[in-house]
């Protein structure tokens, strides 16, 4: 069964750079179409940040193009996002995802447990 | 972007009844329209995708159904454990979106 755990620092410093890794176990993140992705959520709001799809092509939110990167290690079996110069709007839980496909159609399952990342000096 | 709309944003309800959720698209996104689930302190899941094609181990209670630009997600007898947020999401084009998310909780 796939799973997926974030990791990374809890606490940021403004103008400071967010870095995050998402771990997948059950499965090698090198699939065929095994597309990956991140996506935050402040209270209520779910916002889609990146995806990195298997023909490794990577879509950012145009929000957020500027400062984010996301990246695939498959020696390691893991993805990672970083968020540069940070401020305290980005203070937000980060979950990493599958976006999985299946005849055309895509949807994020599974997801990770989401790690909450605050900005603050 | 696409702007996704909910409505009802809250709504009460008690266990067995008939809920429907709408979800309104400012454009047309064909059928790329999924539902999730999340309750408090967890992740999304997937209950439908495709608007109406139900994931794998999700109960038949649970169903979608629109195209276009409005869709419904129908939950036919409600669970105690069905008492949740509830998101739609358009996968059509980036960047993705999602709804603002409907409450479902005990009347």
């Amino acid at each position: 069964q796939l799973q997926l755990q974030e990791s990374g620092p809890g606490l940021v410093k403004p103008s400071g750079t967010l870095s995050l890794v998402c771990s997948v176990s059950g499965d090698s993140i090198n699939g065929s179409r095994y597309n990956w992705g991140w996506i935050r959520q402040s209270p209520g709001k779910l916002e889609w940040i990146a995806t990195h799809y298997s023909s490794g092509n990577t879509y950012y939110n145009p929000s957020l193009k500027s400062r984010v990167t996301i990246s695939v290690d498959t020696s390691k079996n893991q993805f990672s996002l970083k968020l540069n110069s940070v401020t305290a709007a980005d203070t937000s839980v980060y979950y990493c995802a599958r976006l999985a496909y299946s005849r055309g159609w895509y949807w994020f399952d599974p997801w990770g447990q989401g790690t909450l990342v605050t900005v603050s000096s | 972007d696409i702007q996704m709309t909910q409505s009802p944003s809250s709504l009460s309800a008690s266990v067995g009844d008939r809920v429907t959720i709408t979800c309104r698209a400012s454009q047309n996104i064909d059928k790329f329209l999924n539902w999730y689930q999340q309750k408090p302190g967890k992740a999304p899941k997937v209950l439908i995708y495709a608007a109406s094609s139900l994931h794998s181990g999700v109960p038949s209670r649970f169903s979608g159904s629109g195209s276009g630009t409005d869709f419904t997600l129908t939950i036919t007898s409600l669970q105690p454990e069905d008492f949740a947020t509830y998101y739609c999401q358009q996968s059509y084009s980036t960047p993705q979106t999602f709804g603002q998310g409907t409450n479902v909780d005990f009347k």
